[in-house]
């Protein structure tokens, strides 16, 4: 069965840095193309950013060049480095599994982890 | 990156269909046929119900279903239940290994 437990999230102040994860099993993370997607409270999803099983990276013109996707697959765990932080990254983010053969959708979602940006 | 536009809220009975609309433009919406539909109960994380503009996941019901015309996909619910009362999200390719989000549509069964 697959299994998406994101942590780390939590109170940050503007301009501070946090890194959530997203730990996976049922599934190995290198081998699938990983996403990360938020959604601001009372609001609807926003996709932010993926990386894929040949390593390629992408980002949401919204986090590009504050947040950072990697991953550890000796670990097989998902990450988000968030830098830079804003009022406006305020969210619950999710990790979402790519789908085998269903383009640029999300099959499997984790329950998601608060980051709340605020002094 | 723009969000895609889709109705507020939508409402119908038990029994009834309903129909979702998601526009986007031609370099979105219009230009793949990477359109997915997700359903989200209060509480709980997205659901994929459709995805590849009218494909079903193993499990989601056949009452599901999905169409596209131009700029425009749509997302049919027929044969209206309690439990499908939610948000429903659609979500376009755009290009650039990119993909974007509709603002989102409250359905109330009535």
């Amino acid at each position: 069965e697959v299994q998406l437990v994101e942590s780390g999230g939590g109170l940050v102040q503007p301009g501070g840095s946090l890194r959530v994860s997203c730990a996976a099993s049922g599934l190995t993370v290198s081998s699938n193309y990983m996403n990360w997607v938020r959604q601001a409270p009372g609001k609807g999803l926003e996709w932010v950013s993926v990386i894929y099983s040949g390593g390629n990276i992408y980002y949401a013109d919204s986090v590009k060049g504050r947040f950072t996707i990697s991953r550890d697959n000796s670990k097989n765990t998902l990450y988000l480095q968030m830098n830079s932080l804003r009022a406006e990254d305020t969210a619950v983010y999710y990790c979402a599994k790519g789908g085998d053969g269903y383009n640029f959708a999300f099959d499997f979602w984790g329950q998601g982890t608060l980051v709340t940006v605020s002094s | 990156q723009s969000a895609l536009t889709q109705p507020r809220s939508v409402s119908g009975s038990p029994g009834q269909s309903v129909t979702i609309s998601c526009t986007g433009t031609s370099t979105d919406v219009g230009g793949y046929n990477y359109v997915s539909w997700y359903q989200q109960h209060p509480g709980e994380a997205p659901k994929l119900m459709i995805y590849d503009v009218t494909k079903r996941p193993s499990g989601v019901p056949d009452r599901f279903s999905g169409s596209k015309s131009g700029n425009t996909a749509s997302l049919t619910i027929s044969g209206l239940q309690a439990d499908d009362e939610a948000d429903y999200y659609c979500c376009s390719y755009a290009g650039r290994y990119i993909v974007i989000f509709g603002g989102g549509t409250k359905l109330a069964v009535l």
